[in-house]
């Protein structure tokens, strides 16, 4: 009940296109679903996060869509650059912050 | 802007050894979180800290774990009994509240190899 599910494991986007990471979680007591980027060598950084009483967030190139009834959220990545290549990370916690995390996605944007 | 520091970056130890990773969180952040990566793999929840307590822990924190706040700046992880499988990237996080708006910050990590 405390998986969270990270599809892709891995994924080639050209450079303009559009990269999607897929999510699926079990526990029904989540409730903050923050998506995080890690660059080599370096700690997971915050790149965007959404609550569950709202179905899409977006901040800039970056949408997260939410979908409460089939426990599942992605991360949408626009325009994807070359800069944008990192690992991904979906987490779901349920306010202690206790995150629980996917098992990443390797991103690669060809230039 | 203001970042989660950690020291050393690299620790290798002997099997059995203690070792303490040592991590500075943002001044004025209330809630404190140790996390490790084991290469390739996931990031996994050890423990969180909060009011000089624990106020959680995983499975993965046992008996030869600790944590400890020193002083008004420093949050350490002390591993009493390395072992092989203590090989891992661990990350020291902080959080100035709880909630929903709150967010995790990261630091950029202590390579701890044990041989």
């Amino acid at each position: 009940q405390q998986q969270v599910k990270q599809s892709p494991q891995s994924l080639i986007v050209q450079k303009g296109g559009i990269s999607i990471i897929n999510c699926a979680y079990e526990n029904t007591a989540f409730d903050y679903f923050p998506w995080y980027q890690q660059f080599p060598g370096k700690g997971p950084a915050l790149l965007i996060a959404i609550r569950p009483d709202v179905s899409e967030k977006k901040e800039g190139r970056f949408t997260i869509s939410f979908n409460k009834s089939a426990k599942q959220f992605s991360l949408h990545i626009m325009d994807s650059q070359p800069g944008d290549s990192a690992t991904y990370f979906c987490a779901a916690g349920s306010g202690t912050y206790k995150y629980i995390f996917g098992t990443g996605t390797r991103l690669k944007v060809l230039a | 802007e203001p970042e989660v520091t950690q020291t050393p970056s690299h620790q290798v130890t002997q099997m059995g050894q203690e070792v303490i990773l040592r991590c500075v969180p943002i001044s004025n952040h209330l809630y404190f979180y140790w996390y490790r990566q084991i290469l390739g793999q996931k990031v996994e929840f050890l423990v969180s800290f909060y009011n000089n307590e624990i106020s959680e822990k995983s499975e993965i924190f046992d008996d030869q774990f600790s944590v400890e706040r020193p002083d008004g700046s420093n949050f350490t992880l002390k591993i009493r009994s390395t072992k092989l499988e203590d090989s891992a990237m661990y990350f020291c996080a902080s959080s100035q509240g709880r909630g929903q708006v709150a967010k995790l910050f990261f630091g950029s990590g202590t390579q701890l190899s044990v041989l």
